[in-house]
Order: structure tokens, then C-alpha cells, then sequence
């Protein structure tokens, strides 16, 4: 099955600044997507990664502080951008398995904003 | 009201019981089911798909009411090692976009 690999695992950022993580599927994947999990929460969808084009985003989030790129089929990136200690959370990216059409995850960003 | 809900727990049960957990969720033209497990501090994985007949793999066993709308999960014979969260997670389209929404997951603590 498809492996992701996410990068960075952790983190701990300055309030105001911004982090981007990546995400390298090993193969080619239709569908990406990018999650966030609070503490004691469960996941919730950021945005859909579309491959060559702008981001599909959920309520409550927007491009300007979450941009999305998708540059080809197999990487993404997410940006999180002019932190606050809300922010702090896992980040998780996710995609498809071409094999058996199930979600799979990478294995996450921990990020602190203090 | 949550598109998807669940029992967060915990469930403390000795080894070798057996409990089940269950699911709703709101949107009765849902398409597909699954139920993850997250360890602590790892990414959720797949532990099965929740099929409209039902689904079993070993010890697990996954059923979906669409009447009532909840999918559940039972496990027999409980292993310290399946200590960890389980969620539930729902597609709520049609089609291909494979978008899931997740409940806020059941921890189950398995005591020897």
C-alpha cells in the first residue's frame, strides 16, 4: 500500500510567523486532503489538495491563512500562516489509496505556537 | 447537531470482554463507513470498512443501520493491545470526492 511521508513531525513556532509542512505520497494519488486534530478532538477537513489548482477549502477555513499547493501528484503542502497559539495542533495530510480507495494518513505535524 | 457523533468514553474493560461501540450520524444519504484506530500520538489507520451487510475481520465485527442511521463496532475477546482510540468516519456524498468526516472517537482502555 502507498506510504505518505510528512514533514515536520514537530514543531514549536513563534506567534506571527508561518510553517509550511510537506507531503510526499510514493505514488501517484487522485485525491489529497489535509486535516487538523485539536487536542482531545477529533480530525477536522481543512481542504481538499486539488492537483493544478486552487484548494477546495471547508467552513471555517480560509486560503489566506491555510494556503494549499498541489504541484503534481504525488506532493502537497500546507501552510500555516501567521500563527497564534490556536493554532497549536496536529496536522495530518491525507490521501487515497489507488489500490483500495481508503483514506491513509501521513504521520503528522505537531505544532506548538507559544 | 454533529454530522458524526460518538460515545467518547472511556470504555475500561478486563481482557477477553467484549464490547462494541457505536456511531451516528446525521446525513441518511451517506455513502461509505469506515472505523479507524489512532494510537497516542500516531496518525489514524484504517481498521475496516462497515459494509451494508455487515463486516467481520477476526475479532472485529462492523455493522451498519442506515435506518437508525449508526454504524457500530464490536470486539470480542479484548487484547491489552487493542487499547487505543477508535473512530468512526462517514463519507457524506456520492461519487469520488472520498471526502470523511470523523467522529470525535471511543477510547477504549483494555485492563489486564
Amino acid at each position: 500500500s502507498a506510504v505518505i511521508s510528512q514533514k515536520p513531525s514537530r514543531d514549536i513556532c513563534q506567534r506571527g510567523t508561518s510553517l509550511t509542512i510537506q507531503c510526499q505520497v510514493d505514488s501517484q494519488v487522485t485525491m489529497m486532503f489535509w486535516y487538523r486534530q485539536q487536542p482531545g478532538q477529533s480530525l477536522t477537513l481543512i481542504a481538499t489538495a486539488n492537483q493544478g489548482s486552487e484548494a477546495t477549502y471547508e467552513s471555517g477555513f480560509v486560503i489566506d491563512k491555510f494556503p494549499i499547493s498541489r504541484p503534481n501528484l504525488t506532493f502537497s503542502t500546507l501552510t500555516v500562516s501567521n500563527m497564534s497559539p490556536e493554532d497549536s495542533s496536529i496536522y495530518l495530510c491525507s490521501a487515497i489509496d489507488a489500490t483500495n480507495e481508503k483514506l491513509f494518513f501521513g504521520s503528522g505535524t505537531q505544532l506548538s505556537v507559544l | 447537531r454533529k454530522e458524526v457523533e460518538q460515545d467518547p468514553g472511556p470504555f475500561n474493560v478486563p481482557e477477553g470482554a467484549t464490547v462494541a461501540f457505536n456511531c451516528t450520524y446525521s446525513n441518511s444519504a451517506s455513502q461509505s463507513f469506515f472505523w479507524y484506530r489512532q494510537d497516542c500520538r500516531k496518525e489514524p489507520k484504517l481498521l475496516m470498512s462497515v459494509y451494508s451487510s455487515g463486516n467481520e475481520d477476526g475479532r472485529f465485527t462492523a455493522q451498519l443501520n442506515r435506518a437508525s442511521q449508526y454504524i457500530s463496532l464490536l470486539i470480542r475477546d479484548s487484547k491489552l493491545s487493542d487499547s487505543a482510540t477508535y473512530l468512526c468516519a462517514v463519507s457524506p456524498y456520492g461519487g469520488a470526492t472520498n471526502k470523511l468526516i470523523f467522529g470525535t472517537g471511543t477510547l477504549l482502555a483494555v485492563q489486564p
